[in-house]
Order: C-alpha cells, then structure tokens, then sequence
C-alpha cells in the first residue's frame, strides 16, 4: 500500500531555532518527494521537489534531503521565524501514466516568539 | 507562467442545496486537473483527477461530482449537500508529461449549514 508518514505531528519551537521534519514512504513506482508549505485556510505551497537521484535541495532556510534507499526524507528549517508557522506536508508522485500523488498528514509547526 | 485559480474562497450553503466550485488554470495545456478535500486536523485526499476534457476519475464514492467541459477548467459539484461535505476543498494541477508534483489554488472553505 502506498503511505507516506510524518513526524512528529505537530511541534512548537521558539523562534531563531532550527528545526528538522522527517516523512518516511513507501511508494512505488517513485517518480518525486515535494514538501509543501501550508498556511491556514490556503492552498499548499511547493518548498521542494527532489526526484530519485537528488540527495539536497534548499530553498532558502528550508534543506530537503532525499534517502532513497530508506525511502525517507526530512525538511530542516534554519533560524526559524514566526512566519514559519504553518502545516509542512510531504507529497510523494508516483511514476505512472497519471501522476498520482500520495499524501502525508502533515506537521503542524509552531514558532513562538 | 502557470497560474491556477479556484472559487469562491468561502462558502456557506443549506444542507440540500446544490454546489459548484470552479477551477481554471491559466499558462499550460493540457494539465491533470485534481480535487482534493480537507478535513479539519486531517490530511488531503483525493476526490477527483482529469487527464483530459470529459475523462474524470473518481478515487472514493461520495455526494460530489466533477467535470471537466474545457481542457482547463475543472468544476467540482453537488446536486444536494450533506452536512458531512463541509471542509475545505482545493484544486490542483500538474503537467500532462514530466511528473514534477502539482500545484495547488487557494482552497474553498465550505460550510454545510
């Protein structure tokens, strides 16, 4: 069955911290991992994508990293900010004829000042 | 570049009424057209995708139906609305060739009154 968990589920951090998120998967045929960023009550944010031979991808504060072999990747978040405060989602493709795409549940990230 | 926009934001409708969402992507041709809809703390999940005009795919038996009358526009609908249709709704799309994720409008947040 085609999963995609993250971890941990929510979490609350002081602002200027670093922070890592972490999505395990199991999907096949894998085509590409993206993490999103979610703000409340809006649409889903693409951070990064990363396909099979990609190891890192950054995009300003935010390092995607891709472990293949484990089928795991992790989103670290550097000096973090208020703004920062959102659902971060691990979206995985399948590489079919039609990109399916198998969800995380997310993680709700909090910055406190 | 790609633009996608999907209305209303918000919506507040009878229980039996009918519904209709609307999604357009500008920038492209021929993209996968989806409808994902978001419970309150949960996850995405995959209402309908589209490969091409008129060919809709339905992922779980439900009150809604979709349709796709242009190669870029997507409508999500209802012929009667229950209360558990309530929850945000969001449409995306992704390239027809290439796999490289999808992309999402700002939701509709729908409330089943």
């Amino acid at each position: 069955k085609n999963q995609v968990e993250q971890s941990p589920q929510s979490l609350i951090i002081l602002e200027g911290k670093n922070c890592t998120l972490q999505c395990n998967y199991t999907v096949s045929p894998f085509s590409n991992l993206r993490w999103y960023k979610q703000d409340t009550g809006r649409g889903p944010v693409s951070l990064t994508i990363m396909t099979f031979s990609e190891n890192t991808k950054s995009n300003g504060r935010y390092t995607a990293t891709l472990d293949a072999d484990t089928k795991q990747s992790s989103l670290h978040i550097t000096a973090s900010q208020l703004s920062d405060s959102a659902s971060y989602i691990c979206v995985v493709s399948l590489n079919t004829g039609f990109q399916k795409l198998v969800f995380g549940t997310g993680t709700r990230l909090l910055v406190s000042p | 570049s790609q633009t996608i926009h999907q209305w209303p934001a918000t919506l507040v409708q009878p229980v039996g009424s009918p519904l209709s969402l609307e999604c357009t992507v500008e920038g492209t041709s021929n993209p996968n057209l989806y409808w994902y809809r978001q419970a309150a703390g949960r996850g995405l999940q995959l209402l309908f995708y589209s490969v091409g005009i008129g060919q809709i795919s339905s992922e779980v038996p439900q009150n809604l139906s979709a349709s796709r009358p242009q190669d870029r526009q997507f409508i999500l609908s209802s012929k009667k609305l229950l209360l558990s249709d309530s929850g945000f709704y969001l449409c995306a799309w992704s390239p027809g060739t290439g796999g490289r994720g999808a992309f999402f409008g700002q939701g509709t947040r729908l409330t089943v009154v």
